[in-house]
């Protein structure tokens, strides 16, 4: 069983639509979740970072967290063809400023159709 | 712009050679990851360095290895190339050891034939 798994995708959602990114997770004891965007041919940067149980919302995007299923989601509103990108999924099992490696997710591609 | 930067862009190597990637972090950030990211797969994590010491490491052999200076620069060893360290080698640059909000740089594409 893999780390971090998300679903390669590509997941294809119209403009204006929510998309909606899930991630899987095998370590329960796992304690900090990010979700980062990697454009095509382009580094990966970070969206949101997520501790809690619950959601957490920052502009259009939404992470919603379930530690009891391990379970990790991204929500995207008013999808724009500008949000079409990679989204990788990766988790940490530390707390919050804790040192500890991050272990990343294969990544969902997700395409906004105009 | 991140602020981090990497070279060279593009590599191309024999299997068998040894290859130096280069990385220069954020001003004041001490701590630099580096990371291998393989056609499709996520970035995996290789080492970290922070304060120019190694502070964790993943599921890499020996022959891969890596130092920082004090100007904020390091530098990933790789000793004895094989097929499949063809891959993006992406650094990030964090103000503290958590990771918690690292900033990476625009990678080194690294082509072993």
């Amino acid at each position: 069983q893999k780390e971090v798994e998300q679903n390669s995708g590509p997941l294809s959602v119209p403009e204006g639509a929510i998309a909606s990114l899930n991630c899987t997770y095998s370590d329960r004891g796992s304690q900090s979740f990010f979700w980062y965007r990697q454009y095509s041919g382009k580094s990966p940067e970070l969206i949101m970072f997520i501790y809690s149980n619950g959601d957490k919302e920052d502009g259009r995007f939404t992470a919603q967290l379930n530690k009891a299923s391990q379970y990790v989601s991204l929500l995207i509103r008013d999808s724009q063809p500008s949000d079409s990108a990679t989204y990788l999924c990766a988790v940490k099992k530390a707390p919050r400023n804790r040192d500890d490696k991050i272990i990343f997710g294969k990544g969902t591609r997700l395409h906004i159709l105009p | 712009e991140t602020g981090v930067t990497q070279s060279p862009t593009h590599l191309i190597k024999t299997r068998g050679q040894q290859v130096t990637l280069r990385c220069s972090s954020q001003s004041g950030h001490n701590t630099v990851s580096w990371y291998q990211q393989a056609l499709g797969q996520g970035p995996q994590f290789i080492f970290q360095y922070y304060r120019e010491e190694e502070n964790g490491r993943g599921n890499f052999p020996p022959r891969f290895s890596g130092l920082q200076f004090p100007n904020y620069s390091s530098e990933l060893n790789v000793n004895a190339l094989e097929l499949d360290d063809s891959a993006l080698y992406l650094c990030a640059s964090s103000l503290t050891n958590y990771q918690e909000t690292q900033y990476f740089g625009p990678g080194t594409r690294l082509l072993v034939l």
